[in-house]
């Protein structure tokens, strides 16, 4: 299986700032079609986990565009270029390249 | 709207079968043809995200080699829904089961989540 493995594990922020999530992968998510097959997740407290990001740094429909994806291979990054009040909860990454399909451990984000 | 709704027992005994039920709503099973998937994705208590398995409407399906064989699918398409059963639970079994509407034609990802149901294993 593909490991995923975020840092940090917690992320405390402060409305307004950017704010940074890493995520490796144990082998290349980079296909032969030249996509990175990575999405990320946001799981808002109570709530079921809701896609932000799909191949790496496509926004998912609403998304608003402070969120953003990057990186290449085995290294990803998730940016949130502004902190709002409703961003907090734990943040996914996933790799969608080879079955099982895995997730990161999470990334919980609070306020400051 | 498309909507998932998880439902089944939410406790079930150990050694027993964890069996679930997710009914499609504002869509049919069948629309997005060999596009999309329906699977099953778990989070024990206070931990992360395991993707579990997941079917087409026709049938195909891929599983968790960790749990391939304690797994069952089906799909029936005539009352939009497909279903899980976990043989042999433990407490390990413990958890929220999600539904899940997958996209798999290259564009990969989750598309929607069922709310989830809470499913615990005790005697």
């Amino acid at each position: 299986d593909i490991v995923m493995t975020q840092s940090p594990l917690s992320l405390p922020v402060t409305p307004g700032e950017p704010a940074s999530i890493s995520c490796k992968s144990s082998q290349s998510l980079l296909y032969t079609n030249g996509f990175n097959y990575v999405n990320w997740y946001l799981q808002k407290p109570g709530q079921s986990p809701q896609l932000l990001i799909y191949l790496n740094s496509n926004r998912a429909s609403g998304v608003p565009d402070r969120f953003s994806g990057s990186g290449s291979g085995t290294d990803f990054t998730l940016q949130i270029s502004r902190v709002e009040a409703e961003d907090v909860g734990i943040y996914y990454c996933m790799q969608p390249l080879q079955s099982p399909w895995t997730f990161g451990q999470g990334t919980k984000v609070e306020i400051k | 709207q498309l909507q998932l709704q998880e439902s089944g027992p939410g406790l079930v005994k150990p050694s027993e079968t964890l069996s679930l039920t997710c009914t499609v709503s504002g869509d049919s099973i069948s629309s997005g043809g060999r596009s999309y998937f329906w699977g099953w994705i778990r989070q024990a208590p206070g931990k992360g995200l395991e993707w579990i398995a997941t079917t087409s409407f026709a049938g195909e399906m891929y599983h968790n080699p960790s749990l391939k064989s304690r797994l069952t699918l089906s799909v029936d398409t005539s009352k939009n829904q497909f279903s899980l059963k976990v043989s042999s639970v433990t407490s390990a079994d413990t958890g929220v089961y999600y539904c899940a509407k997958e996209r798999r034609d290259g564009f990969n990802y989750v598309d929607q989540w069922g709310p989830g149901i809470l499913v615990t294993v005790s005697s």
